[in-house]
């Protein structure tokens, strides 16, 4: 079965620099969340997408944008970054509506290590 | 807003032996969903199994099983039959369906042979 693609998988960025990750939910999902995951940490929820409307907010930058496309990628756009930034960032998808068994089941990407130096 | 629990930050169980790893949780929701995942070295978060909160029955997924205590709002995994492959952090979490996932700290399993 398709799973949640991200890309890249690896990035090194100097401080001050920007950065975009890239999601791509399974498909059919209408939902797409951004969680930061930092050393040590557990997943942190940044913000999410509904069927390409910003749906929540969670502890996101204001340095920090994303957006869902009508092809339902997201993108992370990640802008002056710190040090602090460097994480391990996850995509999930679900989906909210029909009547499937897994609806409301978040099913994670791999995830990008970023590092920022 | 919701907390998630999880007291055990270590622990370890031999091969082939039976482990319990414990959540608890706060909510005023009345609905609502909980999931175990596991996050083994790779980093890789994997869905282990969910409950939903209007069920009484409690998941089970081959050798994953929950106690679910509504009441008490405890959501415990039960892992049989312990493997090598299942040594990985393991992440309570709680969701109301349309909302982000809020996760617990983790409990950091390994199995020893």
């Amino acid at each position: 079965a398709a799973g949640v693609i991200q890309s890249p998988r690896h990035l090194i960025k100097e401080k001050r620099e920007t950065a975009t990750l890239k999601c791509y939910p399974i498909p059919r999902h209408d939902t797409v969340y951004w969680y930061q995951q930092g050393p040590g940490q557990d997943p942190q929820f940044l913000i999410s997408f509904y069927e390409k409307m910003q749906s929540d907010k969670g502890s996101i930058p204001d340095r920090f944008s994303a957006q869902q496309f009508s092809d339902y990628h997201s993108e992370l756009n990640m802008s002056s970054l710190e040090l602090g930034d460097s994480a391990l960032y996850f995509c999930a998808s679900s989906l909210r509506t029909g009547g499937s068994r897994s609806r409301y089941e978040q099913y994670f990407g791999p995830g990008t290590r970023l590092t920022v130096t | 807003a919701q907390t998630v629990t999880q007291s055990q930050p270590e622990m370890s169980v031999q091969e082939a032996e039976t482990v319990t790893l414990s959540c608890t949780y706060d909510t005023s929701e009345s609905n609502y969903y909980l999931f175990w995942y596991k996050q083994p070295p790779s980093r890789q978060m994997i869905l282990v199994i969910r409950q939903e909160a209007y069920k009484q029955q409690n998941a089970t997924e081959n050798r994953f099983s929950v106690n679910f205590q509504k009441a008490a709002k405890s959501f415990s995994l039960k892992i049989s039959d312990s493997q090598l492959g299942d040594t990985a952090m393991y992440f309570c979490a709680f969701g109301t369906g349309n909302t982000p996932l809020v996760f617990g700290k983790g409990t950091r399993l390994s199995v020893i042979a």
